[in-house]
C-alpha cells in the first residue's frame, strides 16, 4: 500500500542539539511534499513544501528538508534546536489525485 | 482576522448518537477537507469538498457525512453507523484544491470528540 512513513515516534534533545527527522514515501511519479508542525495547543501549520528545483527547501523557524528522490525520502533538519520547537511534526505527501497523505507524526521534546 | 473556526473544542456524545462538528472559514476559499487524527497514525482524511454543493469520500468516509451548502461552511456529521468515532478531528481548506500542486491546506484548531 502507498504510504508515508515518519522512522521515529517520540525524539528527546537537549536546546543547541542537531535535529533529523525521517520521512520516506512509496508513491510513484511527482510528488510535492510538505512538513506541517504542531504547537502545544496550536493549529496544525506548514512548516515548509517542496515543488521542484532545489532538492534542499528552508521554511521558517530555521528548518529545512532535503528531497532525495532516489531514496524517495524527504528528511527534516534543524541544526540548533530550542526548546520552543517542542511539537509534533508531520510529513505529507501530496499524492497524483492532489489529496494530501500524511505520516503518523514524530513528537519532539526539547529540554531546556 | 482570517482563518478557521470549529466548533466546540470538545464534544461528548453517548454511543448511539449522531453529533455534528462545525467547520467554517472566512478565507474565501474553494476547496475544504476534513481529517481525523488518532495517535500513531497521522491525519486520515474523511471527506473533501472542491465546490460548493459537490463532496468526494476521502479514505475513511465510512460512518461519516458532510454537506457544502456555503462556501464558508463544512459541516461533519459523524453517524452512529461509525466504529470508533473518538478522535481528534482537523478541518482545513485551501484556495482551489485539486490540479494545483502549489495549493497549501490550512488547518482549523480541531475538535475533540469523545463517545461515552
Amino acid at each position: 500500500a502507498q504510504s508515508v512513513s515518519q522512522h521515529n515516534h517520540h525524539v528527546i534533545l537537549s536546546e543547541a542539539a542537531s535535529l533529523e527527522l525521517g520521512c520516506n514515501y512509496s508513491y510513484g511519479g511527482t510528488v510535492n511534499l510538505f512538513w506541517y508542525v504542531q504547537y502545544p495547543g496550536q493549529h496544525l501549520q506548514l512548516l515548509l513544501k517542496y515543488f521542484s528545483g532545489d532538492p534542499l527547501v528552508k521554511g521558517i523557524k530555521g528548518f529545512e528538508a532535503e528531497f532525495i528522490k532516489s531514496k524517495f525520502s524527504f528528511n527534516l533538519r534543524k541544526p540548533s534546536v530550542q526548546w520552543s520547537d517542542t511539537a509534533e511534526y508531520f510529513c505529507a505527501v501530496k499524492r497524483n489525485d492532489y489529496k494530501l497523505s500524511f505520516g503518523a507524526g514524530t513528537t519532539v521534546t526539547v529540554r531546556a | 482576522d482570517g482563518g478557521i473556526t470549529q466548533s466546540p473544542k470538545y464534544l461528548f456524545r453517548k454511543e448511539g448518537q449522531n453529533v455534528t462538528l462545525s467547520c467554517e472559514q472566512n478565507l474565501n476559499h474553494d476547496a475544504m477537507y476534513w481529517y481525523r487524527q488518532d495517535p500513531g497514525q497521522g491525519l486520515r482524511l474523511i471527506y473533501y469538498s472542491q465546490i460548493v454543493n459537490d463532496f468526494q469520500k476521502g479514505d475513511i468516509a465510512e460512518g461519516y457525512s458532510v454537506s457544502r451548502e456555503k462556501k464558508e461552511s463544512f459541516p461533519l456529521t459523524v453517524t452512529s453507523a461509525q466504529k470508533n468515532p473518538t478522535a481528534f478531528y482537523l478541518c482545513a481548506s485551501s484556495i482551489q484544491g485539486g490540479g494545483d500542486p502549489m495549493d497549501e491546506q490550512f488547518f482549523g484548531p480541531g475538535t475533540r470528540l469523545t463517545v461515552l
